[in-house]
């Protein structure tokens, strides 16, 4: 199984909107509405912010969306803040049990 | 709270075993949960390991699997990692996590240990 595809960084302003692509393949992205997502700040451990495709674990602001089309996923996260600088990581099931993660983009709040 | 801690030797020689136990406290591993390994080596992205039941049913990372074993100790409430003939390529922050019981997704991660491979 190869990595997800993910752009290596992705930017925006406060206040504007960022979408983070994840691509796949029909064996794993497009296969199963099991992908999430993951924020890592330097030095920390990863923390969920969206499992099956679009929902949110309690805590999670509802400044972060996921959506599925195709073989491509995506984090838009809205309203962007100084905190929401980190990267972040697409991760899906790829059947017979295996998870794939992708590559990780850094987004930073310009 | 469902809290993790990794734990173990920090330089493993090149060739030898990386042996890693994760204690879990706040949460009975014996439940519904899956419990994985994920590694991640410095500067570079995520890698899935492998995760385990407490039944001791496994599953592993096609790319590791001959490398990788994985088991539980439920008197003790933790998880252990072992990679054997581990290279620099092994040299990553390794990280314990909680499978959520829906979505494949790590619910509860541990702060991760560097394990440095080097002779």
């Amino acid at each position: 199984q190869s990595a997800l595809t993910q752009p290596p960084s992705a930017s925006g302003s406060p206040g504007q909107s960022v979408t983070v692509s994840c691509t796949g393949t029909s064996s794993d992205v497009g296969g199963y509405n099991y992908v999430s997502w993951y924020q890592q700040h330097p030095g920390k451990a990863p923390k969920l912010m969206i499992y099956e495709v679009s929902k949110r674990p309690s805590g999670v602001p509802d400044r972060f969306s996921g959506s599925k089309s195709g073989n491509t996923a995506s984090l838009t996260v809205s309203g962007l803040q100084a905190e929401d600088e980190a990267d972040y990581y697409c991760s899906s099931f790829a059947g017979s049990n295996n998870l794939v993660f992708g590559g990780g983009t850094k987004l930073t709040v310009l | 709270q469902v809290q993790l801690q990794e734990s173990g030797p920090g330089l493993v020689k090149p060739s030898d075993i990386l042996s890693l136990t994760c204690a879990v406290s706040g949460y009975s591993i014996s439940g519904t949960n899956w419990w994985g390994w994920i590694r991640q080596p410095p500067g570079k992205g995520l890698e899935w390991i492998g995760y385990i039941f407490y039944s001791g049913s496994t599953y592993y990372n096609p790319s590791l699997k001959s490398r990788v074993t994985m088991s539980v100790d439920t008197s003790k409430n933790q998880v252990s990692l072992r990679l054997s003939s581990v290279t620099a390529v092994d040299t990553a922050v390794y990280y314990c996590a909680r499978l959520s019981t829906f979505g494949y997704a790590f619910d509860y991660w541990g702060q991760g240990t560097l394990v440095t491979v080097s002779s």
